[in-house]
């Protein structure tokens, strides 16, 4: 079965510190990724996307994601958090075998930035 | 720039009442998705429809749950006879087929289910 691993439960940075959220999806066939946030009071945003092409992917608001097939991995990165990125970010996956769009996600990580 | 929405924002029940969950997904998707978030746990997948059918479903989508879309406009989950263990957060999501048949899930804010 398909799951999805984000590393850290809660993360607490400083204002302009770098940010590497982890994700591991357990899949062996073809894969979209996504990272989608949720602000606080806020629903479900996606952050950016990876369907194929170039590995590295921009998103919203200065984020990036780099996907590296060999490990399975999906990092979410953005060299200089805000106080606005106070939000919970949430790792999926989606089969592309599946022709359903169903997403399986991470547990999430709560990002706390101090100001 | 179109949102899907869901009401109510929530819904309070007791145990062994029926419940409707209410969503408007944008109006040009073709496939609809609902999800739900226990509190403190993961985000599941529950059901994807599309074409007036279910499309794929999960192991918590039991007999006790069902999907209907009355109208052109409308996606609603019904809950038969709710439990505790039902209390969650109920997402919508909706999205359209692009070129490449990939999908982008737009998600609603949520309905929490409050069952007493």
């Amino acid at each position: 079965a398909q799951s999805v691993s984000q590393h850290n439960h809660h993360v607490i940075l400083s204002e302009a510190a770098s940010l590497e959220l982890g994700c591991n999806y357990s899949y062996g066939g073809t894969v979209n990724l996504f990272w989608y946030v949720q602000y606080p009071g806020q629903h479900l945003q996606l952050l950016l996307k990876y369907f194929s092409g170039d590995p590295l992917v921009k998103g919203i608001k200065g984020f990036e994601a780099e996907f590296i097939k060999s490990k399975f991995s999906f990092n979410l990165r953005k060299p200089s958090v805000q106080w606005s990125d106070t939000a919970e970010y949430f790792c999926a996956v989606n089969a592309v075998s599946s022709n359903t769009g169903k997403l399986i996600f991470g547990q999430g990580t709560t990002l706390q930035v101090k100001p | 720039e179109p949102e899907v929405t869901q009401t109510p924002s929530h819904q309070v029940t007791q145990m062994g009442q029926e419940v409707i969950l209410r969503c408007v997904p944008i109006s040009n998707h073709l496939y609809f998705y609902w999800y739900r978030q226990i509190l403190g746990q993961k985000v599941e997948f529950l059901v994807s429809f599309y074409n007036n059918e279910i499309s794929e479903k999960s192991e918590i989508f039991d007999d006790q749950f069902s999907v209907e879309r009355p109208d052109g406009s409308n996606f609603t989950l019904k809950i038969r006879s709710t439990k505790l263990e039902d209390s969650a957060m109920y997402f919508c999501a909706s999205s359209g087929e692009t070129g490449t048949g990939s999908y982008e899930q737009y998600f609603g804010p949520g309905t929490r289910l409050t069952v007493t």
